[in-house]
């Protein structure tokens, strides 16, 4: 069956400090797929969304995204981190033949201490 | 201006109990969702209506019962509620042409005692 892991659960940064944040999907079919952002007490945001073209995709508050496809990979980056990243990050994926059913992640929690 | 609203925040009931939740959405979308969160932030889809049909029904306890009196509203019925139903519940909105571009509500934090 097809599915999301994000493997890194906790993360814990210094701002200023450079972040990555993995996702790994498996099914060898076409995908379109998104990163979201909950902020503590808020709900859920899209950060950035990728259907086709450019596997580098740039998203809101400075984050990018790049879709590697040789390794089932979206990785969520951001060059510096700030206090206001801290939140919860959840990569999702559609896949072909999945009814644009959005397939969840179980979210890395980040924390970033001044 | 609230794009995606739920009531109620929290729910805190007893096992056996019946309770709702509802949902509305402002945004003119056509397509809503429910999605479980469970206490590992796991987000799963429940259900999706579209103009007011069952788009997806996953394998959801059949205690479990959305209606959508319009295509702005999406409410969620739980009967003989279950320790095991406490959780955080989603309520989402899109359009049917652009499902994967979805927008939250604040979510409702179910706790069945």
């Amino acid at each position: 069956a097809q599915s999301v892991s994000q493997h890194n659960h906790h993360v814990i940064l210094s701002e200023a400090a450079s972040l990555e944040l993995g996702c790994n999907y498996s099914y060898g079919g076409t995908v379109n797929l998104f990163w979201y952002v909950q902020y503590p007490g808020q709900h859920l945001q899209l950060l950035l969304k990728y259907f086709s073209g450019d596997p580098l995709v740039k998203g809101i508050k400075g984050f990018e995204a790049e879709f590697i496809k040789s390794k089932f990979s979206f990785n969520l980056r951001k060059p510096s981190v700030q206090w206001s990243d801290t939140a919860e990050y959840f990569c999702a994926v559609t896949f072909t033949g999945g009814g644009n059913k959005l397939t969840f992640g179980t979210g890395t929690q980040l924390k970033v201490e001044l | 201006d609230t794009a995606v609203s739920q009531t109620p925040k929290y729910l805190v009931t007893q096992m056996g109990n019946d309770k709702s939740i509802k949902c509305e959405q402002n945004l003119g979308h056509d397509t809503m969702y429910w999605y479980k969160q469970d206490s590992k932030k796991f987000l799963k889809i429940m259900f999706s209506y579209n103009n007011k049909e069952l788009i997806i029904n996953e394998t959801v306890p059949n205690r479990f019962s959305p209606k959508s009196p319009d295509k702005a509203h999406l409410n969620l019925h739980i009967n003989s509620l279950e320790l095991g139903d406490s959780a955080v519940y989603f309520c989402a909105s899109s359009l049917l042409q652009d499902q994967e571009t979805q927008y939250f509500g604040p979510g409702t934090r179910l706790l069945v005692l």
